[in-house]
């Protein structure tokens, strides 16, 4: 019940593209769901995240849809650029704040020209 | 603002011997510190959860008297890695958080020859 399921596993997009990423939850107490960006070699940093009484935030080319009845939400990257190349991760927390993130699986996504 | 750092970012050191990593707040006071850990192409796997003055917890099937975690100040968490083996090598991040979201180190790529 505390797993993330994300999909895919590898996304190609063709830049200037939307790039979508799903994940999926079980646990009805997760109530912050962050997404992660990580280039090789580094650590994790936060892209964009919600909560749960709303059900689309936006920042720039970031987009998060969240679906609560069906436990889903999404990353959306518009006009997608090779710099975006990068793996994403899915996270969520029964606890904003000190509470431990569950990660998804991730995924890899690769921006050609 | 909000950053964390880690040293060292890079180890090697021979089978046997132990290792010691921080991890640093260094412009916010952290009154929770996380330890992951990270295989090639995997996710993060949530090792350890600490708080200042206090003894970590540790995640199911992480061997506590092996991973030494000490979260002695508010801004200062280090993990030890004791009698280290090759099975060891990995990618380990850490995360602070004030209260609120968790800010990811830029993580330690430790290697046991």
């Amino acid at each position: 019940q505390q797993q993330v399921k994300q999909s895919p596993q590898s996304l190609i997009v063709q830049k200037g593209g939307i790039s979508i990423i799903n994940c999926a939850y079980e646990n009805t107490a997760f109530d912050y769901f962050p997404w992660y960006q990580q280039f090789p070699g580094k650590g994790p940093a936060l892209l964009i995240a919600i909560r749960p009484d709303v059900s689309e935030k936006k920042e720039g080319r970031f987009t998060i849809s969240f679906n609560k009845s069906a436990k889903q939400f999404s990353l959306h990257i518009m006009d997608s650029q090779p710099g975006d190349s990068a793996t994403y991760f899915c996270a969520a927390t029964p606890n904003f704040g000190n509470e431990k993130l569950t990660f998804g699986t991730g995924t890899r996504l690769t921006i050609i020209p | 603002g909000a950053v964390v750092s880690q040293h060292p970012s890079w180890v090697i050191c021979k089978s046997g011997t132990s290792v010691k990593i921080e991890c640093r707040s260094l412009d916010f006071q952290a009154t929770t510190m996380f330890w992951y850990r990270q295989f090639p192409k995997q996710s993060l796997m949530l090792m350890a959860t600490s708080n200042e003055g206090s003894k970590a917890t540790y995640e199911q099937g992480v061997e506590k008297d092996k991973f030494l975690i000490n979260h002695a100040s508010l801004t200062l968490s280090t993990l030890t890695v004791t009698s280290a083996h090759p099975e060891d090598s990995s990618f380990y991040i850490c995360s602070a958080s004030p209260g609120g979201r968790q800010y990811f180190g830029p993580g330690t790529r430790l290697t046991v020859t």
